[in-house]
């Protein structure tokens, strides 16, 4: 069974069109995240969704809007798409707490690419 | 000055060799430290934690220097299944969960 599964994993769209990718985690964690890794691969946090509450905000552009509907679901939404957005996006799911390590598990990555 | 740095490499080392990678961090008040692999086209996994008295886990030694705000990790007896992305972890405060990423180190382990 796949502890963190987000899709699509490819995506090849448009620049101006708008995109969702979604993820889904049977971990149990009450953490969630959208980590993107750029051309550079570099892997830079966007957000992160403590039981469906937004605790981390990084200076992501407005067009970037994640939506966590439960604990176990977080989903980003792209509006209005820039070429500048290819990348990798992975989501990522960790129990944070006493006694836990805060390992973060991740998906296997969505790769968009704007045209 | 970014808040992990790596030496990107590429370490190209034969099988068998030893091999050691370095990490600094910028914020004096980073908690936790850890070492994630990521393979090509992959997402990252955890390799290790990092515990200030320095950890070992079969062929792989994390150290951790609190003063000089440096890890490593050493790799001894190398695989061709080495061959990776290393990447330096850092959680920069006791604050909620956000972990910081290094751009990686990576290690290419031929015959």
């Amino acid at each position: 069974d796949t502890a963190v599964s987000q899709t699509p994993k490819y995506l090849v769209t448009q620049m101006g069109n708008d995109k969702s990718i979604k993820c889904e985690q049977n971990l149990g964690h009450d953490t969630m995240y959208w980590y993107k890794q750029d051309s550079k691969k570099f892997l830079k946090i966007m957000f992160s969704y403590n039981n469906k509450e937004l605790i981390i905000n990084e200076t992501v552009p407005n067009r970037f809007s994640p939506k966590s509907p439960d604990k176990a679901h977080l989903n980003l939404h792209i509006n209005s798409l820039e070429l500048g957005d290819s990348a990798v996006y992975f989501c990522a799911s960790s129990q944070v707490g006493e006694g836990h390590t805060g390992e973060l598990f991740f998906g296997e990555g969505s790769r968009l690419t704007v045209l | 000055r970014k808040e992990v740095e790596q030496d990107p490499g590429p370490f190209n080392v034969p099988e068998g060799a030893t091999v050691a990678f370095n990490c600094t961090y910028s914020n004096s008040a980073s908690q936790s430290f850890f070492w994630y692999r990521q393979d090509c086209r992959k997402e990252p996994k955890l390799l290790m934690s990092v515990y200030s008295s320095g950890n070992e886990d079969g062929r792989f030694t994390a150290q951790l220097n609190r003063a000089s705000q440096y890890i490593s990790l050493l790799i001894r007896d190398s695989k061709l299944s080495d061959s990776a992305t290393y990447l330096c972890v850092v959680k920069p405060d006791t604050g909620f969960q956000k972990l910081v990423f290094g751009t990686g180190t990576r290690l290419l382990v031929s015959p």
